[in-house]
């Protein structure tokens, strides 16, 4: 089945910089890669999300790339604010699946 | 809660005892996915359901019973078997067809008592 290795595991920034989580895939058959943002004792919220005919995609400070030849994708988060402090998640699914194998998570803080 | 509610928030399960998760839906979506978090270790899938009167087993589903008896309703029962249930339970469901993702309810924390 599909594996999905995330890295790295905890994450501090200052606010402003940006942030970087990465993820690698092991089933070339995945099409579908989105990211979740939890808070803390809350449910995880879908916040980007990209399909395998697209290498990226953009949402305001957010944006997802993604290799399909390497088979990794990445969250970039630019001018990082303290709201978003947040544990995120990846994921990879195939379309005939329809579920979601996720990553162990990257705990971001962002410090003043 | 955005149109998926579990219940309860909290629960406490006694050592021996089946415990029952309710997960419940009012967003027409075909597919419900129940998942575990433990900290360190991300969400694993326990079992999911695409149609109703279906459901397959996932990643950890030992220990684990699942029903899908409406296409609005996946209730989880943790059973005795299941050595270690303390964990952040979360339900979700999804459109069949193109994949959209999941909508995630707000989680049951169980904890063994």
């Amino acid at each position: 089945g599909e594996n999905v290795e995330q890295h790295p595991s905890t994450l501090s920034v200052q606010e402003g910089d940006s942030a970087v989580i990465k993820c690698t895939y092991s089933d070339s058959a995945s099409n579908y890669f989105p990211w979740y943002k939890q808070e803390l004792g809350k449910r995880p919220q879908l916040i980007i999300d990209i399909r395998s005919n697209v290498g990226e995609k953009k949402d305001q400070r957010i944006a997802v790339t993604l290799n399909k030849t390497a088979k990794h994708f990445s969250l970039h988060i630019t001018e990082t604010q303290p709201e978003d402090s947040a544990v995120y998640f990846c994921a990879a699914s195939t379309g005939t699946a329809s579920k979601l194998t996720f990553g162990t998570g990257t705990r971001l803080q962002v410090t003043l | 809660d955005g149109g998926i509610t579990q219940s309860p928030k909290y629960l406490f399960r006694k050592e021996g005892q089946n415990v029952t998760l309710s997960c419940e839906q009012n967003l027409n979506h075909d597919a419900m996915y129940w998942y575990r978090q433990d900290p360190g270790q991300g969400l694993r899938l326990i079992y999911y359901s695409q149609i109703v009167n279906d459901f397959q087993k996932g990643d950890i589903a030992e220990g684990y019973s699942v029903s899908r008896e409406k296409k609005e309703s996946f209730p989880l029962t943790v059973t005795s078997a299941q050595k270690n249930p303390t964990a952040f339970y979360l339900c979700a469901s999804s459109i069949a067809g193109v994949f959209y993702g999941y909508t995630f309810g707000s989680g049951t924390r169980l904890t063994v008592v």
